[in-house]
């Protein structure tokens, strides 16, 4: 069954530094979202994104923040400057063109970790 | 504005003993309701779902969940517990839209234990 990858599944990085964080959608998916979750919190969104652009981001989303499709499988997500407040659990999330449901698919998640 | 509320941020029951995790939503339109389990150290897992077909919908390992319309209620429940079953558990709700943009709002979560 195809499932959405994200990598990497740690990522370590120290305040100030840039990270990206990298997601592959199923294939025939055309929406996708950033959610994120700090630990012992629930899981808050972040941004949804439909046909190259952004269709709705969070408060959260700052000018720190921001979602590229590079090309036509992965989907980025770039925190510029990394806070101690940015640790967290970032999933990846996809979704069929035909919205029977709204149900979004999640990735395994990227654990980033800001010392 | 949609809202999930979980009650119980923290839920024992014995093994084989019924699991109750309750869910009230809130939302100005007709919603999608979902379930997730998320296992230590691991990501998402969708349990089960609610289209606005059977009100009763069944789901992965037994699980099912009832929406009430009348009392704003997804209530998830299992008949027999299971030391598998510890995890954290999230009630989420997504609304269809005019236009292409959603997104879900998830509870805060129920994490079961499951007593010996």
């Amino acid at each position: 069954e195809p499932e959405v990858t994200q990598t990497p599944s740690h990522q370590v990085t120290q305040m100030g530094q840039e990270v990206i964080l990298r997601c592959v959608p199923i294939s025939n998916h055309l929406y996708f979202y950033w959610y994120r979750q700090i630990l012992g919190q629930k899981v808050e969104f972040l941004v949804s994104f439909y046909n190259n652009e952004i269709s709705e981001k969070s408060e959260i989303f700052d000018d720190q923040f921001s979602v590229e499709r590079p090309d036509g499988s992965n989907f980025t997500l770039k925190i510029r400057s990394t806070k101690l407040e940015d640790s967290a659990m970032y999933f990846c999330a996809s979704s069929p063109p035909l919205r029977s449901s709204y149900e979004q698919y999640f990735g395994p998640g990227t654990r980033l970790t800001v010392t | 504005a949609q809202s999930v509320t979980q009650l119980g941020s923290h839920v024992s029951v014995s093994e084989g003993a019924l699991v109750l995790l309750r869910c009230n939503y809130s939302s100005s339109v007709p919603p999608y309701l979902f379930w997730y389990v998320q296992y230590p150290n691991q990501g998402l897992q969708l349990l089960l779902k609610y289209t606005s077909a059977a009100t009763l919908v069944k789901g992965i390992n037994g699980f099912e969940a009832e929406f009430k319309k009348s009392e704003t209620s997804f209530h998830l429940t299992k008949p027999s517990a299971h030391m598998s079953d510890a995890a954290e558990y999230f009630c989420a709700v997504n609304t269809p839209g005019m236009n292409r943009d959603d997104k879900i709002i998830f509870g805060k979560g129920t994490r079961l234990h499951i007593l010996p």
